[in-house]
């Protein structure tokens, strides 16, 4: 079936350092792919997303390719800073189906 | 400004009693989303909504129910039948086209006195 598997957490890193989040996932067909932030206390903020193989999405120096043939959309990002401490969600949405399947969620604690 | 709106930002319950979540968008979108937010669990899909006066079961709908009179609403009961309702619940809303990207409130924390 359909299912998101992200790498689990925590994750905590000194500011500066560099950041992978591993995301594989399951499905039939093209899906898209987004990744999205969870702020304390907070809803769901779209960081990035994907739409197509080879495609890769970036925001606020976040950056992940959608591999078809690995199935994944690792994120990255090459420099860290306290306020990117959150919880980030991994996501899919089946093609067809117009709902989106989720990933247990990765939280992460930049420290100075 | 857009956006979604969720209210109360906490909610209390109390045995045997029925409680409503609201959710508001002025989006204009016609897709409208419940998920329910667990520690360690990621979000599971409560119920959706594609077109005003329709909505279908998510993975997790028992003891909830919902409805969709009007385009920028779109409530949830929380039933005395569900059993375990702490939690954080968040609603999203989109366009309801293809690869579109979700919209979410700042959420409804739940909470069981």
């Amino acid at each position: 079936g359909n299912s998101v598997t992200q790498m689990e957490g925590p994750v905590t890193l000194s500011e500066e350092a560099f950041l992978t989040i591993n995301c594989t996932y399951t499905a039939t067909g093209y899906p898209s792919l987004f990744w999205y932030v969870q702020y304390p206390g907070e809803g769901l903020q779209l960081l990035l997303k994907a739409t197509k193989a080879d495609d890769k999405g970036s925001n606020k120096g976040f950056e992940a390719t959608y591999r078809k043939e690995t199935t994944s959309f690792h994120l990255e990002k090459g420099s860290v800073q306290v306020s990117d401490s959150a919880v980030y969600f991994c996501a899919f949405d089946q093609t067809g189906a117009n709902n989106l399947f989720f990933g247990t969620g990765t939280r992460l604690t930049v420290i100075p | 400004d857009g956006g979604i709106t969720q209210s109360p930002k906490y909610l209390f319950r109390k045995e045997g009693q029925n409680v409503t979540l609201s959710c508001e968008q002025n989006l204009n979108h016609d897709a409208m989303y419940w998920y329910r937010q667990d520690p360690g669990q990621g979000l599971r899909l409560i119920y959706y909504s594609h077109i005003v006066n329709d909505f279908q079961k998510g993975d997790i709908a028992e003891g909830y129910s919902v409805s969709r009179e009007k385009k920028e609403s779109f409530p949830l009961t929380v039933t005395s039948a569900q059993k375990n309702p702490t939690a954080f619940y968040l609603c999203a809303s989109s366009t309801g086209q293809g690869s579109e990207t979700q919209y979410f409130g700042p959420g409804t924390r739940l909470l069981v006195l």
